[in-house]
């Protein structure tokens, strides 16, 4: 079973505080993304990355940054939390081959609160 | 540009009852497409994918969906409701994969399902 995990369920920071969320996948899989999921919104892809050392923006980047050192690790940085960043952060993997885009699989959410 | 409608953003159900969720997708080509389910407070689970074999496909938990090219729809259906199936669920379309996108899936806006008593 392919398995993705995160860091922490559930995160309590402060507005200006730096915040890490790690994801990682045991697949070996290329591709991993991380979004933010927010009521009414739907789930917003922040960034991307389909190899070690490389990224790609997302749709809704601002604020954010990301690192991918390791194959099986890509982690998401908040520089200075804001309280608008409070959400649900979901991380995903997925293999990169093919004419299409493979299944996605995702980790179980950190639930984010900046106050 | 490839899209994905959800038709329903909420749609109640009775225990035992069936179950139908309707997708649209727009696509110049024949695509990928998935469902996923979203538990409270969890991640989001692949339910079953369609790729061009079978244009009836069967998921997890007695879920099905048929791919309808001359609609461009993949609608979720099972036949009998359970309180457990009280979730969100997404309809994912996947793009070809090029320079620009790389994996990425474009997901629909989601579809509450309520199960009654």
């Amino acid at each position: 079973d392919v398995k993705v995990t995160q860091s922490s369920r559930y995160l309590v920071k402060r507005t200006g505080e730096k915040v890490f969320l790690e994801c990682v996948q045991d697949m070996d899989h290329e591709n991993m993304f991380w979004y933010r999921q927010d009521p009414g919104l739907g789930l917003r892809l922040i960034y991307f990355s389909y190899d070690v050392k490389m990224k790609e923006k997302g749709d809704i980047p601002e604020g954010y940054s990301v690192s991918r050192e390791k194959k099986e690790r890509f982690s998401l940085i908040l520089e200075s939390a804001s309280t608008n960043q409070t959400s649900m952060y979901l991380c995903a993997s997925s293999f990169a081959k093919g004419a299409y885009s493979y299944e996605q699989y995702f980790g179980p959410g950190t639930r984010l609160t900046v106050t | 540009a490839q899209s994905v409608t959800q038709l329903d953003s909420h749609v109640s159900v009775s225990e035992g009852t069936p179950v139908l969720l309707r997708c649209n997708y727009s696509s110049s080509y024949s695509p990928s497409l998935f469902w996923y389910v979203q538990h409270p407070n969890k991640g989001l689970q692949l339910l079953l994918k369609y790729t061009s074999a079978a244009t009836l496909v069967k998921g997890i938990n007695g879920f099905e969906a048929e791919f309808k090219k001359s609609e461009t729809s993949f609608h979720l259906t099972k036949p009998s409701a359970h309180m457990s199936d009280a979730a969100e669920y997404f309809c994912v379309v996947s793009p070809l994969r090029g320079s620009s996108n790389t994996g990425k899936l474009i997901f629909g806006q989601g579809t509450t399902l309520q199960v009654k008593p």
